[in-house]
């Protein structure tokens, strides 16, 4: 069974940092790439970033360029995100998900996990 | 950045068909991807590549795409097609994944 379980979220002061992890089992983690998607409570989806199975491809959205940084192991099955800078906009529930190939060749999300809340207040 | 537009409802009575339309600027020379949120629950891949269907999504739920419009349907509508819907692109110029803001499909 495919799977994909975040952690790493909680309540954390604006200007921190945060370091967010998905372990993932039921496939072959290195044939994958994996993204981060979060939602703020109440409203749509916001792709943050992504990566390939060997980390040369790596995407970010503009809202958290030059604040994140993402990265896998593919020996631990596991992706992570580290978020610094923390702002309160950052306040969303964030998912990883699936996807085949490279970031770039627009392969769907086929597999999500179920999220890790991140809330950024003082 | 490149946008995407979705009309933020649509009702639907059960046993007709639903219609979500997703605006961009030539979206016909993109692939689009379909999803659909169950409140509390994790989006699910529900149409890709903006006509084929995952195995185990059923067959009333059908994509095309065409021009600026790419556009989600289901047809004979049933309770549990009630969620939130959105579409999803990749922006070459941006090099980013971009979803619209998302329709919630109401059934009546």
């Amino acid at each position: 069974e495919v799977q994909l379980v975040e952690s790493g979220g909680g309540l954390v002061q604006p200007g921190r940092s945060l370091r967010l992890s998905c372990a993932v089992s039921g496939f072959n983690f290195d044939d994958y790439a994996i993204h981060w998607v979060r939602q703020v409570p109440g409203k749509g989806l916001e792709w943050v970033s992504g990566i390939n199975w060997n980390s040369d491809d790596i995407g970010y959205a503009d809202s958290v360029k030059g604040r994140c940084t993402i990265s896998r192991d593919n020996a631990k099955n596991s992706l992570y995100l580290q978020i610094n800078s923390l702002r309160p906009d950052d306040t969303a529930l964030y998912y990883c998900a699936r996807s085949s190939g490279f970031i770039s060749t627009n392969k769907p999300f086929d597999f999500w996990g179920q999220g890790t809340m991140v809330t950024v207040s003082s | 950045s490149y946008v995407l537009t979705q009309p933020p409802s649509v009702s639907v009575a059960p046993g007709q068909t639903a219609r979500i339309t997703c605006g961009g600027d030539n979206v016909e020379k993109k692939s689009v991807h379909w999803y659909q949120q169950k409140p509390g629950q994790a989006p699910v891949l529900v149409v890709y590549d903006d006509t084929d269907r995952p195995l185990g999504i059923p067959e009333r739920f059908s994509g095309s795409n065409s021009g600026n419009t790419a556009t989600l349907t289901i047809s004979r509508v049933e309770a549990g097609d009630e969620a939130d819907y959105y579409c999803q692109v990749w922006d070459t110029k941006t090099y980013q994944y971009v979803f619209a803001t998302g329709t919630k499909v109401t059934v009546l």
